[in-house]
């Protein structure tokens, strides 16, 4: 069975940084491109960026590319994302996902609740 | 940036009835267009692949049509599990984009 367990979430000062972590079983990870994607309190869905399945290659959406940092050990069958200086507005769930194949996300962690305020 | 417009935000229907939710892109993408179903409390679920392609363990129920801009996942005789929000996403270019979602409910 597919599965991505995320984990890091919690209460965060604006302008302090916060790195979330997502495990995947059940799968070979070193397969597939990785995604982080959130959602907000409103429940608009954000896509943040992606990792290559080797991790040579990251995408981000422009308006988080300079403050958000997706990697991956595919060792430890593991995706990350380093958040800093965070905002407010950063307030949401974080889901990892897999890409099956042509920005298709096949498979969702159940989220990482991330909280910004002072 | 491609922005998704779903309709109807909210969609109240009797369990049994047939139903259309509708996704248009704000430019063309080809058939670049997935649906999700969110149950309360739950993960995203991948329902339709690339407008009408099917996923293994969906119910056959669900389906998806379309390209171009324009985009429609039909449910044929609703049942109780699927009262819940529906989001498109776009995959034809980055970023990668999501509609706001239409909230499928009980009438």
């Amino acid at each position: 069975e597919v599965q991505l367990v995320e984990s890091g979430g919690g209460l965060v000062q604006p302008g302090a940084s916060l790195k979330l972590s997502c495990v995947a079983s059940g799968f070979t990870f070193s397969d597939y491109w990785m995604s982080w994607v959130r959602q907000t309190p409103g429940k608009t869905m954000e896509w943040i960026g992606d990792i290559k399945y080797d991790g040579s290659y990251t995408n981000y959406a422009p308006s988080l590319k300079n403050r958000f940092t997706i990697s991956r050990d595919n060792a430890k069958s593991t995706l990350y994302l380093q958040m800093s200086n965070v905002r407010s507005e950063d307030t949401a769930t974080y889901y990892c996902t897999r890409d099956s194949g042509g920005y298709v996300m096949d498979a969702w962690g159940q989220g990482a609740s991330v909280t910004v305020s002072s | 940036d491609i922005v998704l417009t779903q309709s109807p935000a909210t969609l109240s229907v009797t369990p049994g009835e047939s139903v259309s939710l509708s996704c248009r892109a704000s430019q063309g993408i080809s058939t670049s267009i997935h649906w999700y179903q969110q149950k309360s409390n739950e993960s995203p679920r991948l329902l339709i692949k690339f407008a009408s392609q099917s996923i293994s363990g969906i119910p056959s129920r669900f389906s998806g049509s379309g390209s171009g801009t324009d985009f429609t996942l039909s449910i044929n005789r609703v049942e109780s599990e699927d009262f819940s929000v529906y989001y498109c996403q776009q995959s034809y270019s980055l970023p990668l984009t999501f509609g706001s979602g239409t909230k499928l409910e009980i009438k």
